[in-house]
Formats: C-alpha cells, structure tokens, sequence
C-alpha cells in the first residue's frame, strides 16, 4: 500500500496570503485528521475527518480551514497567513476500526 | 482534559545501553496509547500502541512499552541502543478511535559511541 501522501513538501508564502495544503490518504482508510508541529508549542490537533464529514476540531482560528473530498483525500486551508503559522503540518490516516494513525512527510511552511 | 507528559527533554544514552523514556497520562476514563519516532525531516512512524489487552505491547525496531493502570504510566524501552535510534520520540493518548491524538512533548534520544 501506498503511504499517506502529503503534497507540496515545502512551500514559502508571504504574510497575509492564503495556502492550501493537500493530503491522499492510504487507500481504504476513511479517517484524515491534521496536525501542526512548533518547536514551542509541539503537536497540536487541528481537525479530522471522516467521510467527509468534520467530526473533531481543536482549538485553532477560523482562519485554519479543511474538507474532505468523496475519495477521501483532504485539504487544509490557511488565510490571511500570519508569520506564527511557520510549522510543519501533518496529516495522518485511519483505517475503521482500527486505533491510531499513520502519519504522511508532512508539509513544511514557511511564512515570511 | 486528557494530558501527557513526558519526563526529560533529552535522554542521553551509550550505544548497547538500556534506552528508558519515560510518559505519564492523565485521563478520566482507560485511556489508548500510541509511542512515535520522528526522524529530521519526517513525519512519525508509529513505534507501538496499547488499547487493550495484554499491558505489555511489542513494538518495531525492539522497543517496547507497558501499561501501568496504577501508575497511569506507558514507558518504553529498548533493552539495547542502536545508533539508529537517535531521533525524537513521542507518547501520545486518545480517549476513543478517530478521537484526536493528544501528544507529550516529545524526548530527543541521543545516543553516543
């Protein structure tokens, strides 16, 4: 099986653009959730979905958006970019019924 | 609210020593548990999970981890340091399947010569 594939691997925008980052996960697994990566703040979750259906959120601004398409591959949005939004993003898959989650390279951006 | 903490930022250990990195969980209800690797430049690979049963859980590469309900305790351990185990590692908990990872924050393992 192909892995969860996270695209681009590194992007640089400038403040106050607006990105998308894009995720396909393993085929078969119906769960994509989001998480960004600081060296302050570590993990944290961003939302996940399932079926294309948002079924958890955490504690992020409205500017951090995401949707699920009918093949299960995710997008995550981010406007009016702020220079704190720097980290890496991670997206990560889950098969049904099964605990845990496999973890995509992750999107590496850069607000400058 | 469901917390992890790890003990120890960085862990220092000589190659063929004992690896021993340390997580604790608060949770209200049993909780399941997730150790991760992250490698420079990677995303996580997933070491080991507990959600339930035995309380001793196998993992790849050597490493394993036992859940301790009483001392709300998940550690891993590798009884012997391999030069390719230096990355950072990470314990993470959830309350139920498709709930949001909760994450530690994460111990860089060094491991020396």
């Amino acid at each position: 099986k192909a892995g969860v594939t996270q695209t681009p691997r590194y992007l640089i925008k400038t403040r106050g653009q607006q990105v998308t980052l894009s995720c396909s996960p393993i085929s078969g697994h119906r769960s994509v959730s989001w998480y960004q990566q600081t060296p302050g703040q570590g993990l944290q979750f961003l939302f996940e979905y399932f079926s294309e259906t948002q079924r958890n959120k955490g504690n992020f601004p409205g500017r951090f958006s995401g949707r699920q398409f009918s093949n299960s591959r995710s997008e995550m949005n981010v406007s009016t970019l702020e220079l704190g939004d720097s980290a890496l993003y991670l997206c990560a898959s889950s098969e049904p019924e099964v605990y845990g989650y496999t973890f995509g390279s992750g999107t590496r951006l850069t607000v400058v | 609210a469901q917390s992890v903490t790890q003990l120890g930022s960085h862990v220092s250990v000589s190659e063929g020593a004992l690896v021993l990195l340390r997580c604790n969980y608060s949770s209200s209800v049993p909780p399941y548990l997730f150790w991760y690797v992250q490698y420079p430049n990677q995303g996580l690979q997933l070491l080991l999970k507990y959600t339930t049963g035995a309380t001793l859980v196998k993992g790849i590469n050597g490493f394993e981890a036992e859940f301790k309900k009483s001392e709300t305790s998940f550690h891993l351990t590798k009884p012997s340091a391999h030069m390719s185990d230096a990355a950072e590692y990470f314990c993470a908990v959830t309350r139920n399947q498709g709930g949001k990872l909760i994450f530690g924050q994460g111990t860089e393992l060094s491991v020396k010569p």
